[in-house]
């Protein structure tokens, strides 16, 4: 059983396209994350979200929008899809939110988004 | 200045060879560290947490230097199987523990027969 699981795998959309990825994770985790790692390979986090409440929000586009139904979903809207935004995009999920050495993030096996 | 910085490599090494890689951050009012592993277009995965005292797992041993603001992770007897990148984590930090963690670029290690 797959514990934190991401759709699609690989998306390949034109510029100005709106798309949207989803995240489940069955672990009973209370916080979810996303991620974007870019082609130099920085994996950085954009949002997360604690009991579907936002905790976290980096200073991306607002073209992107987070939406969090219940706690073990996640998903990540994406509007007027840009060349830039073509990335590998992660959805992570731990027992809660916090930093310690207990609150291990486990991470989706990511989505390949790639704008033509 | 990046926020962690490593080395990006890659390392190549012989099995059964002894490996060391390290990394630096910046903030120094951090709270957490941890070295992940990611191999090749797959997601990062826990290697282990790095704690004050240092810290060892199998093969693998972790250090922390607050003072210095630098974390190493030594390999030794390396597999075929460790090759991967291993990326430093960095967590906390802030005036509210948000569960924010800083990922440096991560260090790719090629592990030769």
């Amino acid at each position: 059983d797959t514990a934190v699981s991401q759709t699609p795998k690989y998306l390949v959309t034109q510029m100005g396209n709106d798309k949207s990825i989803k995240c489940e994770q069955n672990l009973g985790h209370d916080t979810m994350y996303w991620y974007k790692q870019d082609s130099k390979k920085f994996l950085k986090i954009m949002f997360s979200y604690n009991n579907k409440e936002l905790i976290i929000n980096e200073t991306v586009p607002n073209r992107f929008s987070p939406k969090s139904p219940d706690k073990a979903h996640l998903n990540l809207h994406i509007n007027s899809l840009e060349l830039g935004d073509s990335a590998v995009y992660f959805c992570a999920s731990s027992q809660d939110f916090g930093t310690g050495v207990y609150n291990e993030q486990f991470f989706g096996p990511g989505t390949r988004l790639t704008v033509l | 200045r990046k926020e962690v910085e490593q080395d990006p490599g890659p390392f190549n090494v012989p099995e059964g060879a002894t490996v060391a890689f390290n990394c630096t951050y910046s903030n120094s009012a951090s709270q957490s560290f941890f070295w992940y592993r990611q191999d090749c277009r797959k997601e990062p995965k826990l290697l282990m947490s790095v704690y004050s005292s240092g810290n060892e797992d199998g093969r693998f041993t972790a250090q922390l230097n607050r003072a210095s603001q630098y974390i190493s992770l030594l390999i030794r007897d390396s597999k075929l199987s460790d090759s991967a990148t291993y990326l430093c984590v960095v967590g906390g930090g802030g005036s509210s523990n948000t569960g924010k963690l800083i990922f440096g670029q991560g260090t790719t290690l090629q592990v030769k027969p």
